[in-house]
């Protein structure tokens, strides 16, 4: 178990390009989220994954942000046309879908700036 | 939808004594769970406990206690002997496991907060 696994760690932008982080969940961890992360806040749900599908996205995501989790394994988030807005962490999670031991663990994030 | 509010954005306390983080949460759900997470200047969020909404008896991990009041919607985290190495910011966090035609399996944050040991 080498636990969830981002990269990178960093990314600098300017605005106006596209962006892409991936996330290697948690072997066997069946379910996959990301979360933003602004700074002073609490992390905000983004979209999760069970196997391959995706189950859920929140309203508040714009559509210049796409996720995907082809094989049911590792996970790509894509934001298209940055804006400085979406500059924050960008946290991956994952667990097993056994509702009587519910737990997400949470990978060291991806911290973005948009210049 | 649910809410979670952590009405104390900091705190400090002295390294060995008690401190007692505060959060409440609205839902209309009956079968959920509740965490807290710490998350230290790193950023890796690190999970400190859980309860199921289910059980009545309070969740212990080593020093951390939680109070868990549910027909409060209350659900506070006692740190007992507190050390350096506490120093962070702790969220609480609610999770739907479903039956109410909520939205679930996804975890909702409070704002967090701030907690510092002093030796």
């Amino acid at each position: 178990d080498t636990g969830v696994s981002q990269n990178p760690r960093h990314k600098i932008t300017k605005r106006g390009q596209n962006v892409t982080f991936r996330c290697d969940p948690i072997s066997e961890h069946n379910r996959l989220y990301w979360y933003r992360q602004t700074l002073g806040q609490g992390p905000e749900f983004l979209t999760y994954f069970q196997n391959e599908a995706q189950l859920e996205k929140s309203r508040l995501l714009s559509d210049r942000f796409s996720a995907e989790r082809p094989k049911g394994s590792f996970s790509t988030l894509e934001i298209q046309r940055t804006e400085q807005g979406d500059s924050a962490m960008y946290l991956c999670a994952s667990s097993l879908a056994i509702t009587t031991n519910e737990k997400l663990f949470f990978g060291s994030g991806t911290q973005l700036s948009v210049l | 939808a649910q809410t979670v509010t952590q009405s104390q954005p900091e705190m400090s306390v002295q390294e060995a004594e008690t401190v007692t983080l505060s959060c409440t949460y609205d839902t209309s759900e009956s079968n959920y769970y509740l965490f807290w997470y710490k998350q230290p200047p790193s950023r890796q969020m690190i999970l400190v406990i859980r309860q199921e909404a289910y059980k009545q008896q309070n969740a212990t991990e080593n020093r951390f206690s939680v109070n868990f009041q549910k027909a409060a919607k209350s659900f506070s985290l006692k740190i007992s002997d507190s050390q350096l190495g506490d120093t962070a910011m702790y969220f609480c966090a609610f999770m739907n496991l479903g039956g109410g035609g909520g939205s679930n399996y996804k975890l909702t944050f409070g704002k967090g907060t701030l907690l510092t040991v002093n030796p």
